[in-house]
């Protein structure tokens, strides 16, 4: 399995509700990603967790809280979002081989997020 | 900041011609540089990357260029093809956990 799966591919949610959003990968890969990403936009960095700690954050409002429970799951609890925060909040792991980080970013296909 | 500017925003060019995309990066500590790129409604996939160790890479139709005194590096694509149609994201990194991105570039490849 050579792929990071996001759920859900869509999401609509009200400014008062509380959703998650999950990414899941089984590639042994420990440094995970969370990015939002606006239209015609880069990728913006949110969290890293490495090995299963919160290694960054980038200053992200309290209305979004990450959540690693495991080496192979990353969530994205939201509550309380405006409609400012409607993105594509990608997921990413780094590769390693034999140990070594290789660089690359794996991204999942993304989670659509409209608040409304 | 650290920051890394690309350019051109957009690219229009003929099947079959080529197209180039430069970036420039602030941070002299910067020693990954990989390309995404990036189609209508998916996911960025990385298609090439360099080192600081090597000056030049090659993969096919894809090339990647790095001038570390200028802090310059460039994608190279040759015969483009329809399916080349996409945005592309330069990005730096420095061994961290961070990746500095640039603004992208969207290429269309005129059939």
């Amino acid at each position: 399995d050579t792929e990071v799966t996001q759920t859900p591919k869509h999401l609509v949610m009200g400014m008062t509700n509380k959703k998650s959003l999950k990414c899941e990968q089984h590639m042994g890969h420990r440094a995970m990603y969370w990015y939002k990403q606006k239209a015609k936009k880069p990728p913006e960095l949110m969290f890293v967790y490495s090995y299963e700690k919160l290694s960054i954050n980038e200053s992200v409002p309290s209305r979004f809280s990450p959540e690693c429970p495991n080496s192979s799951l990353l969530n994205l609890h939201l509550h309380a979002l405006q409609p400012e925060d409607s993105a594509l909040y990608l997921c990413a792991s780094r590769g390693q081989r034999q140990g070594r980080n290789t660089g690359e970013l794996f991204f999942g296909e993304g989670s659509r997020l409209t608040v409304l | 900041g650290e920051n890394v500017e690309q350019h051109p925003s957009t690219l229009s060019v003929q099947e079959g011609d080529s197209a180039v995309i430069k970036c420039t990066y602030s941070d002299s500590a910067s020693n990954y540089f990989p390309w995404y790129k990036q189609e209508l409604g998916k996911r960025p996939q990385l298609i090439i990357d360099i080192r600081s160790n090597v000056g030049e890479k090659k993969d096919q139709r894809i090339a990647v260029t790095l001038n570390k005194t200028a802090k310059h590096f460039s994608l190279h694509i040759t015969e483009t093809q329809p399916e080349d149609s996409a945005v592309y994201f330069c990005a730096a990194s420095s061994g961290t956990y961070k990746y500095i991105f640039g603004t992208g570039t969207r290429l269309k490849v005129l059939a």
